[in-house]
């Protein structure tokens, strides 16, 4: 099946600085990817939709300064999480939607530790 | 038994009972539902779907039914393993647009 590769895995940080999270679709194009965001023992909640080549759509509640998302190819979307701050630990998962646009797959996910 | 927590619900359950899992979608126009299951630490592991022009689909070992005059899904695992135990996350679509997922149920299976 096709895989989403999400790099890295596992990322701590200080509070202050920016980090960069990278969604590889690696054996199909994606035109659109999706970014979630996860807090422990609840459910996968949507930030934004990443579509290649335009803006990012945001959810409501989702600050568009703070979660700067580009999908400059058609395999390749950043979600780079900006100034963290503690409150913005999480478990933060891509997903990427073929061409034909019925198949979904995520990625296996980043956990995001700000000290 | 099954019981609602702070966050997610729990179901438990002893190894090679059924489970059947429940969901509760918002979107009465979401035309295509998928079940996940997620483990600790990894991404979302797809593991059946159904259309809105369906009511039921099986799979190996699972079955999905969807209820649309209630706006009901639910996931029945037969024979549960303890590999089966996992978070399992119910999410609708409405015409291939954004993936809203439900609130999740915790499935515990006892060897």
């Amino acid at each position: 099946g096709a895989v989403v590769s999400q790099h890295p895995s596992r990322v701590i940080c200080k509070s202050g600085t920016s980090v960069k999270i990278e969604c590889r679709s690696l054996d199909f194009q994606a035109t659109t990817m999706f970014w979630y965001r996860q807090f422990p023992k609840q459910s996968l909640m949507l930030m934004a939709t990443s579509n290649e080549g335009s803006k990012a759509t945001y959810e409501q509640g989702v600050e568009k300064d703070k979660f700067l998302i580009n999908h400059a190819s058609l395999t390749l979307s950043t979600l780079t999480v900006t100034s963290a701050h503690p409150e913005d630990s999480s478990f933060y998962i891509c997903s990427a939607r073929d061409l034909t646009g019925r198949e979904l797959f995520f990625g296996s996910g980043t956990q995001l530790s700000v000290l | 038994g099954e019981s609602v927590g702070l966050h997610l619900p729990t179901l438990s359950v002893q190894e090679g009972d059924n489970s059947i899992i429940n969901c509760a979608y918002s979107n009465s126009a979401s035309d295509y539902f998928i079940w996940y299951k997620q483990e600790s630490g990894k991404g979302p592991q797809f593991i059946i779907d159904i259309r809105s022009n369906m009511d039921k689909r099986q799979g190996q070992r699972v079955t999905v039914l969807l209820n649309k005059t209630v706006k009901h899904l639910s996931l029945q695992i037969a024979a549960t393993q303890p590999g089966d135990s996992a978070v399992y996350f119910c999410a609708e679509n409405y015409f291939y647009g954004k993936l809203t997922f439900g609130q999740g149920t915790i499935l515990t299976v006892h060897p």
